[in-house]
């Protein structure tokens, strides 16, 4: 169920820096994440997904990682721009779940100019 | 790219009064859509699975008789949020999985509807 009364963490950066979005998955059987942006009124916009069967995989500007050892997962942005202020959410399902996902708490990142 | 639509953006109605929330698939054929409740500063929370011709799912918690899903079409999804209350006040966002990809997780989101009752 929902929790309330959650902040969600922050994380600020310089423009130009690279920004680490770090995530804590709580299911092992979970075969699939993916890492959304939300911008302030608006739904969840995909940014990039990885499989299990996967540590580490690259798109423009950002890099996942999965460990799932101990079900952690990362986002990374390299050169952050003040257009990549938002909201960032991971998010977890399974095979076996028919599509449904769980979101993660999310992270609010602020880049200043 | 496959886009959603929410219809309307935002209401504000009074409470007691019953609301009505649409979700479509422009370009594309959902057999799977998925309504979600955000509050402020919060993550999302799955509220339940719509599936075409055939009742929703609701996950534990989510009264299925006051949060009414209809997905009459393979196009159209709608929430109805019955004898609306302040404390239903919230950000809904619906997702929309295309049809015949069974073996994929895509899943496209909607732009979402922010209900202020009043």
């Amino acid at each position: 169920g929902e929790s309330v009364g959650l902040h969600l963490p922050t994380l600020s950066v310089q423009e130009g820096d690279n920004s680490i979005i770090n995530c804590a998955y709580s299911n092992s059987a979970s075969d699939y994440f993916i890492w959304y942006k939300q911008e302030s009124g608006k739904g969840p916009q995909f940014i990039i997904d990885i499989r299990s069967n996967m540590d580490k995989r690259q798109g423009q500007r950002v890099t996942v990682l999965l460990n799932k050892t101990v079900k952690h997962l990362s986002l990374q942005i390299a050169a952050t721009q003040p257009g990549d202020s938002a909201v960032y959410f991971c998010a977890e399902t399974r095979s076996t779940s028919y599509g449904k996902l769980t979101f993660g708490q999310g992270t609010i990142l602020t880049v200043h100019p | 790219g496959a886009v959603v639509s929410q219809h309307p953006s935002w209401v504000i109605c009074k409470s007691g009064t019953s609301v009505k929330i649409e979700c479509r698939s422009l370009d594309f054929q959902a057999t799977t859509m998925f309504w979600y409740r955000q509050f402020p500063k919060q993550s999302l929370m799955l509220m339940a699975t719509s599936n075409e011709g055939s009742k929703a799912t609701y996950e534990q918690g989510v009264e299925k008789d006051k949060f009414l899903i209809n997905h009459a079409s393979l196009t159209l999804s709608t929430l109805t949020v019955t004898s609306a209350h302040p404390e239903d006040s919230s950000f809904y966002i619906c997702s929309a999985r295309p049809a015949g990809t069974s073996g994929s997780y895509t899943q496209y989101f909607g732009p979402g509807t922010r209900l202020t009752v009043l």
